[in-house]
């Protein structure tokens, strides 16, 4: 059992939609980051988590510490968010700061 | 502003050649990390640089070796290159944990690699 699953594993949706994606971990955190891939490889950092929730234009982190729990939203959806989603969480255990990665979100917005 | 510069951008190099990928972390990050993303999977930590020491170590190869210079670049060495080393290649950088606002971390854009 991966230590960071996400759900779903792909998601197709409509201009405009609200878009939720999900991830659950199963060991303590220090840490949970939300990336983006393009399709060209690179990766872009869009929320880093430790607790409550953060906004920033039309996306939106939350975690439970908890409930082990993280979802990110986009609001408005646009073709231009097609991308794969990652969420990757830093591990308390560890003693440096790698990142263990989920298996990444594929969404696609169609116009 | 200024982001985590990696090159080469492609590579393409034969089995048992050398390879080496450079990264330069945004100004000011002490600490670079480098992944390591097969065709189609998660991307796999490798190792970790803070202040020019190594400070951690994950499913790197012992055919790979990496530093950290005195300028905070990092290199990644990669000898004997089998096949499987095909991969898309990440360094990150951000300050160290536990120093500075919210020690986000930033990717490079990658560094491809193909083994033929």
């Amino acid at each position: 059992k991966n230590e960071v699953e996400q759900s779903p594993q792909n998601l197709t949706a409509q201009e405009g939609e609200f878009i939720t994606i999900n991830c659950s971990y199963s060991v303590g955190i220090s840490a949970l980051h939300w990336l983006q891939q393009h399709p060209g490889g690179g990766i872009v950092s869009l929320f880093m988590l430790s607790s409550g929730k953060k906004k920033h234009g039309r996306l939106i982190a939350t975690i439970n510490i908890q409930e082990k729990h993280s979802s990110l939203h986009i609001t408005a959806s646009h073709p231009r968010d097609s991308a794969v989603y990652i969420c990757a969480v830093r591990l308390e255990e560890t003693s440096g700061s790698r990142l263990t990665f989920g298996e990444g979100t594929q969404l696609t917005v169609n116009p | 502003a200024a982001g985590v510069i990696q090159s080469p951008r492609h590579l393409i190099k034969e089995k048992r050649e050398t390879a080496t990928l450079k990264c330069y972390p945004i100004p000011r990050h002490d600490t670079v990390y480098w992944y390591q993303q097969g065709p189609g999977q998660d991307p796999q930590f490798l190792i970790s640089f803070y202040e020019k020491m190594q400070s951690d170590k994950g499913s790197i190869p012992d055919r790979f070796s990496a530093q950290q210079f005195s300028d905070y670049h990092s290199e990644l060495n990669m000898s004997s290159l089998e096949l499987g080393d095909s991969a898309l290649y990440f360094c990150a950088s951000s300050l160290e944990y536990g120093r500075g606002s919210g020690n986000t971390i930033y990717f490079g854009e990658g560094s491809w690699l193909t083994v033929v």
